[in-house]
């Protein structure tokens, strides 16, 4: 069974800075796919990146990257300039193939002025 | 293009009733999975829905059910309710079975008294 655990219960960065929202997963498969979603206080469940297991380059969407360690199961997201918007709740995800999202228990962002 | 949706927003129920749960997907995906978010916990996978079968189902018990429409439309049946079923209950449609990207609507809260 696949496990998805975010150690940081919540997060809290200035606007402008930077902060890393960590995450570690258990698998034995080598072919799987990553994501960080994004659950704003509007409950929406908004999609910010997503990486493939297979490639060793690591995504980046704008303001937004991660770091994939596969060896070490970790991926780590990174959101550079904050923006007041940025505040919400992150999860890291895991799918094995297709099919079911395997969530961890999120980190809360709370960006300040 | 509109995203994905759901309905009705919120539904207050009592135990040992049965609820019914809407999803439309986004223009042009076919395949629907739901979650249950629980408050203050991340999203469970229930089941998924592709040509109008389950194709893939969670730790969940046999009271959770659904149904899917020629038109891609799901609906999720949940019978005999508990207290313990009240939480958000999301709907995610992708563009294939074998499609990894989930797009999320913005779900319905039950609350079960």
């Amino acid at each position: 069974a696949q496990t998805v655990t975010q150690s940081q219960p919540e997060m809290s960065v200035q606007e402008a800075e930077t902060v890393t929202l960590s995450c570690t997963y258990d698998t034995s498969e080598s072919n799987y796919y990553l994501f960080w979603y994004k659950q704003p206080p509007s409950r929406q469940m908004i999609l910010v990146i997503r990486q493939e297991a297979y490639k060793q380059q690591n995504a980046t969407e704008n303001r937004f990257s991660v770091n994939f360690q596969k060896a070490a199961k970790s991926f780590s997201l990174k959101i550079s300039d904050s923006q007041l918007g940025d505040t919400a709740m992150y999860f890291c995800a895991f799918m094995k193939g297709w099919g079911k999202l395997q969530f961890g228990a999120g980190t809360q962002v709370v960006v300040t002025p | 293009d509109a995203g994905v949706t759901q309905s009705p927003t919120h539904l207050i129920k009592t135990r040992g009733q049965q609820v019914t749960l809407r999803c439309s997907p986004k223009s042009g995906h076919d395949t629907v999975s739901w979650y249950q978010q629980a408050l203050g916990q991340g999203p469970q996978f229930i089941f998924q829905y592709y040509e109008e079968e389950e194709r893939q189902r969670g730790n969940f018990p046999d009271r959770f059910s659904g149904h899917q429409f020629p038109n891609y439309s799901s609906e999720l049946n949940v019978n005999a309710l508990l207290l313990g079923d009240s939480a958000l209950y999301l709907c995610a449609s992708s563009l294939s079975v074998a499609a990894d990207t989930q797009y999320f609507g913005p779900g319905t809260r039950l609350t079960v008294l």
